[in-house]
């Protein structure tokens, strides 16, 4: 069956620094995968969308790489802050208008 | 900007209880979902909509029903509320011909069955 894998542990890391979150997937061929935030309390948001034929995507202080060889994505926020603290999600897609399959996300700590 | 609604943010019933929660989306999105999202599971789909009067299973279908008589809301119901149902449940909606399934996702309710 499919499976996606992101790291249960909670991520602590300085103010600064590069958070690097890990989502590794077996058992599906996805068309694309996405990155979502959530907040305490609130529903995700949407951050970023990275095709199968695509190596790396950018947007602001957020990068993310998909090495379908691999069956893995690595989602970046350089310049860490206090603000992006949060629970992280990445999701699959079989694309054409279908659902989506999400992880159980990883929790990051951005400390001062 | 895109807009889904949810009819409650907390939420307290009775085991046995018949419990509906509902979803609006302001976008004339085709697509609707509900999950339910618990700690170390993670979000499950419980159903989901192509369309009006459509309806698909998701990973956790049982003890749920859903209903969707109009294009903007999709309805989650309860038939019997039970204890295990207690939980965070999310609405969402996406619309292709984009082909990226993105989805936007309501506030989430917080469901509590005594």
């Amino acid at each position: 069956s499919q499976k996606i894998e992101q790291n249960s542990e909670a991520l602590n890391i300085q103010e600064g620094k590069t958070a690097t979150l890990t989502c590794n997937y077996t058992n599906y061929s996805p068309a694309y995968l996405q990155w979502y935030r959530q907040d305490p309390g609130r529903g995700p948001v949407f951050l970023l969308l990275i095709r199968e034929n695509e190596k790396e995507k950018r947007k602001e202080r957020l990068k993310v790489t998909f090495d379908t060889t691999l069956k893995q994505s690595l989602f970046h926020i350089t310049a860490s802050q206090p603000a992006d603290s949060a629970t992280y999600l990445c999701a699959l897609g079989a694309g054409g208008g279908n659902k989506l399959t999400f992880g159980t996300g990883t929790q990051l700590k951005v400390e001062l | 900007d895109v807009k889904v609604t949810q009819s409650s943010r907390y939420l307290v019933k009775r085991t046995g209880e018949k419990v509906f929660l509902e979803c609006v989306q302001d976008m004339d999105h085709e697509n609707m979902f509900w999950y339910r999202q618990d700690p170390g599971l993670g979000l499950r789909l419980i159903y989901f909509s192509y369309d009006v009067k459509m309806k698909e299973k998701g990973d956790i279908p049982e003890g749920y029903s859903v209903s969707r008589e109009k294009k903007e809301r999709f309805s989650l119901i309860l038939e019997s509320a039970s204890t295990n149902q207690t939980s965070m449940y999310l609405c969402a909606s996406s619309s292709p011909p984009s082909h990226t399934d993105t989805q936007y996702f309501g506030p989430g309710t917080r469901l509590t069955v005594l």
